[in-house]
């Protein structure tokens, strides 16, 4: 089944304790990214990746990392999280050509106390 | 820079009903735009999407229409039923090979459907 795969779905953390949320997808595709959803705010881009190797910052990028060593694997790293970082995310990717809507991820939800 | 603004926040209808969600876009050089539903909890997921080459897409109980000419484009829902209820997303993008391929989305609108 084509998919997104974030983990892990739910995470509470203290401030300061990095952590890192996983992504993956089974479809080949080229383009990833990373939103944060807060309420009244949609979806905010964090950071995005055209292909392997390839990273670059989104709406609002700060307090996060992100890499791309493979195709299919885009994890989002929070060094040093904090409590403005308590929010729902959604990794998503698409192809670069064709019919490039996204797909989701299930998301995560996380807290930062 | 490139906006998305999409009205109206909340909808309330009754079951049966007719629903409309409208999007404005800022960049003209936008030309694909795709509309999300949300159900509570659960991650967004593509309903339809248009093209600017095409000017209205249906499917079933759902259609797009585009104008190109004001930068609109909204999203009609036919004899809702409770199901439908959830926040629905509208987005707008240029072609990737141009750009970032970044989805700029509207704010959302919560759908409710009153059976």
């Amino acid at each position: 089944e084509a998919q997104v795969t974030q983990n892990p779905r739910y995470l509470i953390t203290v401030t300061g304790k990095k952590l890192t949320v996983t992504c993956s997808q089974n479809m080949n595709h080229e383009y990833m990214s990373w939103y944060r959803q807060d309420p009244g705010l949609g979806l905010r881009q964090i950071y995005y990746s055209m292909n392997v190797e390839v990273t670059d910052k989104g709406d609002v990028p700060e307090g996060y990392k992100v890499s791309r060593k493979e195709k299919r694997n885009f994890p989002l790293i929070l060094e040093s999280p904090s409590p403005n970082q308590t929010s729902l995310y959604f990794c998503a990717s698409s192809p670069l050509t064709g019919n490039y809507g996204y797909t989701f991820g299930s998301g995560t939800r996380l807290t930062v106390v | 820079g490139e906006n998305v603004e999409q009205h109206p926040s909340t909808l309330s209808v009754q079951e049966g009903d007719s629903a409309v969600i409208k999007c404005t876009y800022s960049d003209s050089a936008s030309n694909y735009f795709p509309w999300y539903k949300q159900e509570l909890g659960k991650r967004p997921q593509l309903i339809i999407d248009i093209r600017s080459n095409v000017g209205e897409k249906k499917d079933q109980r759902i259609a797009v229409t585009l104008n190109k000419t004001a930068k609109h484009f909204s999203l009609h829902i036919t004899e809702t039923q409770p199901e439908d209820s959830a926040v629905y997303f509208c987005a707008a993008s240029k072609s990737r090979s141009s750009n970032t391929g970044k989805l700029i989305f509207g704010q959302g609108t919560t759908l409710q459907v009153k059976p």
